[in-house]
């Protein structure tokens, strides 16, 4: 069975500071990987995929960014955070070449003061 | 433009009804429809999809109805539980998945 670990589990951190969240799964190979951020209360909205190690495509501008060092490792991070970052991040796969049917992680919660 | 649409924003029904949640989506060419239900605090966890091919999909409690003609589709709970009580996110696909603003559906005991 597959398993979708994401690292920290939550993360309180101060405005201009960096960020490294992580996400690994397991049990499947070679999947695609997805960042999604949500708001609290809010919708899903889809920050990055790939679809091969070391291949990241963005999908929204939001002053992160992506990395896919291993088949099984997604990495968000950024060098400066905003208010704006605060919000719950999710990491996703899906099986390779069947992209909609995306299966999440248990989240990282981050509050940005 | 939102290209996935959700209504009610908010649900609240009694233990044992049938809760009704609907969806409509933009683009056409969508033809992948899965619902997803997520806990506070957790990651949102697939229940139920349909393919455009189909007009209805049954599991267990939940049931989705498509009407393709219209692009509208809805997801029914029927014997509701408290333990039902959850944000509901129906999602539309032809490749990327794009997120309705999901309904938040209480269950009361």
């Amino acid at each position: 069975a597959q398993t979708i670990h994401q690292w920290p589990v939550a993360e309180i951190k101060a405005v201009g500071s960096p960020l490294s969240l992580g996400c690994t799964i397991k049990g499947k190979s070679s999947p695609n990987l997805y960042w999604y951020w949500q708001a609290t209360g809010g919708t899903l909205q889809q920050l990055f995929y790939s679809i091969t190690v070391g291949q990241v495509e963005s999908v929204v501008q939001l002053n992160l960014s992506a990395s896919r060092p291993k088949d099984d490792q997604f990495i968000l991070s950024t060098e400066k955070l905003l208010l704006s970052h605060s919000g719950f991040y999710l990491c996703a796969w899906s099986p390779r070449d069947i992209y909609a049917e995306q299966f999440f992680g248990p989240g990282t919660r981050l509050t940005v003061l | 433009q939102q290209q996935v649409r959700q209504s009610p924003q908010s649900l609240t029904v009694w233990e044992g009804e049938t809760a009704i949640l609907n969806c409509s989506y933009e683009d056409s060419t969508f033809n992948y429809f899965p619902w997803y239900q997520q806990f506070p605090g957790e990651g949102p966890a697939l229940l139920i999809s349909i393919r455009s091919v189909s007009d209805k999909k049954e599991d267990g409690r939940f049931t989705i109805f498509f009407n393709k003609r219209e692009k509208k589709l809805s997801l029914h709970i029927t014997d509701s539980q408290p333990g039902d009580s959850a944000t509901y996110f129906c999602a539309a696909s032809d490749n990327v998945l794009y997120f309705g603003s999901g309904t938040k559906l209480t269950v009361e005991p």
